[in-house]
């Protein structure tokens, strides 16, 4: 079974401050993928990024990055500089070929952002 | 940019009562997704559908739920006797083939409300 944590389930930050939200996971698959979506309050659910099992390389977009270390089984999401408009519940998510690409959704994080 | 549309935003409806929940998933994709969100929990995959057939289902799809593809625009999942606990956001999803890059993409979601 497939299993995503996000510990932190509610961050509160001042503008400008850098945050990183945690997520950890579980899968006995040796291909799978990676991804988080933010749910601002509006609802909807956001792509940000999808990383695959193969791909350990880092990524940064804009003020947004990702850390993924598959000897820990984490896939960390950073923001730099917050802005008010970041506060969300952030979702990390799993899938992968064998588990019938369905998304296994962890917690989520709730982050508030204050100006 | 394509994206994925569902409809109704909000629906109520009385305990008992059948509800259709509807989506347009992105013209070019070829899966197919129902997740659910209860207020203020993570997001739970139901179930997949793929060529005209359900893939994959998670225990909280039982013989109350079903899901079609009408024609080949709209995918729709109904409930058939809903009950209270069926109180939830749900999010159609769609993605491309697997060559393709295996992300899901979330519509704007119904938030159903049985009283």
């Amino acid at each position: 079974a497939q299993k995503v944590t996000q510990a932190q389930t509610e961050i509160s930050v001042v503008e400008k401050e850098d945050v990183t939200l945690d997520c950890v996971y579980e899968t006995r698959d040796t291909t799978y993928y990676l991804f988080w979506y933010k749910q601002p309050p509006s609802g909807e659910l956001v792509f940000l990024i999808r990383r695959n099992s193969f791909d350990e390389q880092n990524e940064i977009s804009g003020r947004y990055s990702w850390n993924f270390q598959k000897s820990t089984s984490s896939f960390n999401f950073t923001i730099t500089a917050s802005q008010v408009v970041d506060s969300a519940v952030y979702f990390c998510a799993l899938s992968s070929d064998n588990a019938g690409n369905m998304l296994t959704f962890g917690g989520g994080t709730r982050l508030m952002v204050k100006p | 940019e394509p994206e994925v549309t569902q409809t109704p935003s909000h629906q109520v409806t009385q305990m008992g009562q059948e509800v259709i929940l509807r989506c347009v998933p992105i013209s070019n994709h070829l899966y197919f997704y129902w997740y659910r969100q209860i207020l203020g929990q993570k997001v739970e995959f139901l179930v997949s559908f793929y060529n005209n057939e359900i893939s994959e289902k998670s225990e909280i799809f039982d013989d109350q739920f079903s899901v079609e593809r009408p024609d080949g625009s709209n995918f729709t999942l109904k409930i058939r006797s809903t009950k209270l606990e069926d109180s939830a956001m749900y999010f159609c999803a769609s993605r491309g083939d697997r060559a393709y890059a295996d992300t899901q993409y979330f519509g704007p979601g119904t938030r159903l409300t049985v009283l």
